[in-house]
């Protein structure tokens, strides 16, 4: 089983509508998490980053962490058709600068 | 912004052949981290860099190297290359302890 789980979608969504994407992790150890999106025959583009539990928001988007139940989400409110893409979770240990460990991915389909 | 540049973009080489990755950081960044990218899977960790010294090493094959130059650019090499190895390599760079931010990879594919 791996380390990070994510429903790989995909998900198809009408323009306008809130998306939410997730993420479990099975070690705790984690404290650090990301969120990346990734074009097709692109590299993964940072979105969220958030340590420990909370919420972070940024624009349209809402990063939650709530480490007693090992999940993230990231929430995109108003989605649009240029949200289309693939949403990577991602974790690492004891900074942002340990290597990461990622989620499958979930591909996002936005439609106008 | 200044993003981080890696070449070639695509690559075609054959079994048993060797081939180098090149990555260029954002400027400033000290840290360069090489993750590996197989068809319809997330990105794998392979080995990362800080101030020219190795930092961490992830599940990258005794096959491969790489290192980290004076200017903080960075370059994976790859020996005995196997179909297996074709993949997507991404490199990505980041100030000490700060998300990591990634090039757009280097298409491997092996023939």
């Amino acid at each position: 089983q791996k380390e990070v789980e994510q429903d790989p979608g995909p998900l198809s969504v009408p323009e306008g509508a809130i998306v939410s994407l997730n993420c479990t992790y099975s070690n705790s150890a984690f404290q650090y998490f990301m969120w990346y999106r990734q074009y097709s025959r692109k590299g993964p583009e940072l979105l969220m980053y958030t340590y420990s539990s909370g919420n972070k928001e940024d624009g349209r988007f809402t990063a939650q962490v709530d480490k007693s139940s090992k999940y993230i989400s990231l929430f995109i409110r108003d989605s649009q058709p240029s949200d289309s893409a693939t949403y990577l979770c991602a974790m690492s240990l004891n900074n942002a600068g340990n290597m990461l460990t990622f989620g499958g991915g979930t591909r996002l389909m936005v439609k106008p | 912004a200044a993003g981080v540049i890696q070449s070639p973009r695509h690559l075609i080489k054959e079994k048993r052949e060797t081939a180098t990755l090149k990555c260029y950081p954002i400027p400033r960044h000290d840290t360069v981290y090489w993750y590996q990218q197989g068809p319809g899977q997330d990105p794998q960790f392979l080995i990362s860099f800080y101030e020219k010294m190795q930092s961490d090493k992830g599940s990258i094959p005794d096959r491969f190297s790489a290192q980290q130059f004076s200017d903080y650019h960075s370059e994976l090499n790859m020996s005995s290359l196997e179909l297996g190895d074709s993949a997507l390599y991404f490199c990505a760079s980041s100030l000490p302890g700060q998300p990591q931010h990634f090039g757009d990879g280097t298409r491997l594919s092996i023939l």
